[in-house]
């Protein structure tokens, strides 16, 4: 059972457009939602993460938006590059005893044409 | 700064073979994870540890073992190397109460012929 469902699975997009990756989770126990970044041949790197007390965070050309009520929540790229081709996935942790639970979506492939 | 290390980087496995995945950070993180990513399919927690000595399974634990003597080192033991072992494995490491941010290794491709 998916906990985490991402989408779309593959975007292109121009460069200089907008990228618009979604996520929308079940359980309401979910208290840290991260976005990680993976290159080829690399392990993912954790990009931006937000906490549901706030609606939105920037950082640079990278923004979360979270909405609570509908749980979902989607990661922006604004004047998208050809750098910024890679892999996205998001996730969503909990706690559990006394360790934390990471729940990971699938992965959105991101092809930035130049 | 080095920040998790992982050897080797590709492997070829016979079937029915072992082998050990060798991980290791140097950032003193009590927290540690294996990981394995197929094709379409996220990643998935094979193991974890909390700190030297301590060991939990993750959603896929069959036919891995892990161990943790030291802080530094979480190795992976693949036990008669199966097709469906072939993927692509993760360690990562963390200093915060679970897993707030994962610092990732490089990987290592394992395939299972």
């Amino acid at each position: 059972q998916q906990q985490v469902k991402q989408s779309p699975q593959s975007l292109i997009v121009q460069k200089g457009g907008i990228s618009i990756i979604n996520c929308a989770y079940e359980n309401t126990a979910f208290d840290y939602f991260p976005w990680y970044q993976q290159f080829p041949g690399k392990g993912p790197a954790l990009l931006i993460a937000i906490r549901p007390d706030v609606s939105e965070k920037k950082e640079g050309r990278f923004t979360i938006s979270f909405n609570k009520s509908a749980k979902q929540f989607s990661l922006h790229i604004m004047d998208s590059q050809p750098g910024d081709s890679a892999t996205y996935f998001c996730a969503a942790s909990a706690r559990a005893g006394n360790n934390r639970k990471l729940i990971w979506g699938l992965g959105t492939s991101l092809a930035v044409n130049p | 700064n080095a920040g998790v290390t992982q050897t080797p980087k590709f492997r070829i496995l016979k079937i029915g073979q072992s082998m050990t995945l060798q991980c290791t950070q140097d950032m003193n993180h009590n927290y540690m994870y294996w990981y394995r990513q197929d094709p379409g399919m996220g990643l998935k927690l094979i193991y974890y540890s909390v700190g030297a000595g301590i060991t939990d399974k993750g959603e896929v634990p069959n036919g891995y073992n892990v161990s943790r003597s030291t802080t530094e080192d979480f190795p992976l033991r693949l036990e008669l190397a199966a097709p469906s072992q072939t993927s692509v494995y993760f360690c990562a490491s963390s200093n915060l109460v679970g897993n707030e941010k994962l610092f990732f290794g490089s990987g290592t491709q394992l395939s299972v012929l």
